[in-house]
């Protein structure tokens, strides 16, 4: 199993601000994925995040406004630009290792946008 | 992806056996059917996975009828940590690559 570790855990924004989310596994995977968790929601998948290319956006996610970083198998970041109240939620990073189907979810980043 | 539907919420007792049924009428031949648990302020857990009749293992059971139309997560004599909410997701490399993609989920509530 891969072990995911997301910085930071939580943070309180000020709305106009961008916030860069840290996604940290400890080893080697294909697959990266971003999350949205709106308060008592489901997940909403952002975009798969692609090593050494850009990132892969599902239909209502922008690259301007989550500009996504892969630099290499282990490590991922996601940022949050320009926010508003309406990006308060929780972001999640999800891995899954080669053709594996179980997915690996970190503990989530905690947004609150002021 | 084929469409999952759930019950919204499901209440319980400690002890009690649970039954959680999960229908994907348009589930694809190699569509794999898989459960995650999410408790508050965690990211979601795989549970089980299974592709047709019974899967068990320490935690769960998964029933797949032969139709594969529908499944049904058993947890057994549940405890009040079991409070959680429950996805069921239905896909394949060849439906949806390697994406996970969750439907609402059911909220489990254990009473003591």
């Amino acid at each position: 199993s891969a072990v995911i570790s997301q910085k930071p855990s939580r943070d309180i924004c000020q709305r106009g601000t961008s916030l860069t989310i840290q996604c940290q596994v400890d080893s080697q995977v294909t697959m990266m994925f971003w999350y949205r968790q709106q308060p008592g929601q489901s997940l909403t998948l952002i975009a798969t995040a692609n090593q050494g290319s850009e990132a892969t956006y599902e239909s209502g996610f922008v690259i301007d406004k989550f500009p996504i970083s892969r630099p290499n198998l282990t490590f991922s970041t996601l940022t949050v630009s320009n926010m508003s109240p309406e990006d308060s939620s929780i972001y999640l990073c999800s891995v899954r290792e080669g053709g594996n189907t179980e997915a690996f979810f970190g503990q989530g980043t905690r947004l609150t946008v002021v | 992806l084929a469409k999952t539907t759930q019950p919204i919420s499901m209440d319980s007792y400690e002890g009690q056996e649970v039954n959680i049924t999960c229908s994907h009428n348009n589930i694809a031949t190699n569509d794999y059917i898989t459960w995650y648990q999410q408790f508050p302020s965690q990211g979601p857990r795989f549970i089980i996975q299974g592709y047709k009749t019974k899967v068990t293992n320490e935690v769960a059971s998964l029933f797949i009828p032969a139709d594969r139309k529908s499944s049904t997560l058993s947890l057994p004599r549940v405890s009040l940590s079991d409070t959680a909410v429950y996805y069921c997701l239905v896909g394949s490399i060849n439906t949806g690559g390697f994406k996970t993609i969750f439907g609402a989920g059911t909220r489990l509530f254990v009473k003591a």
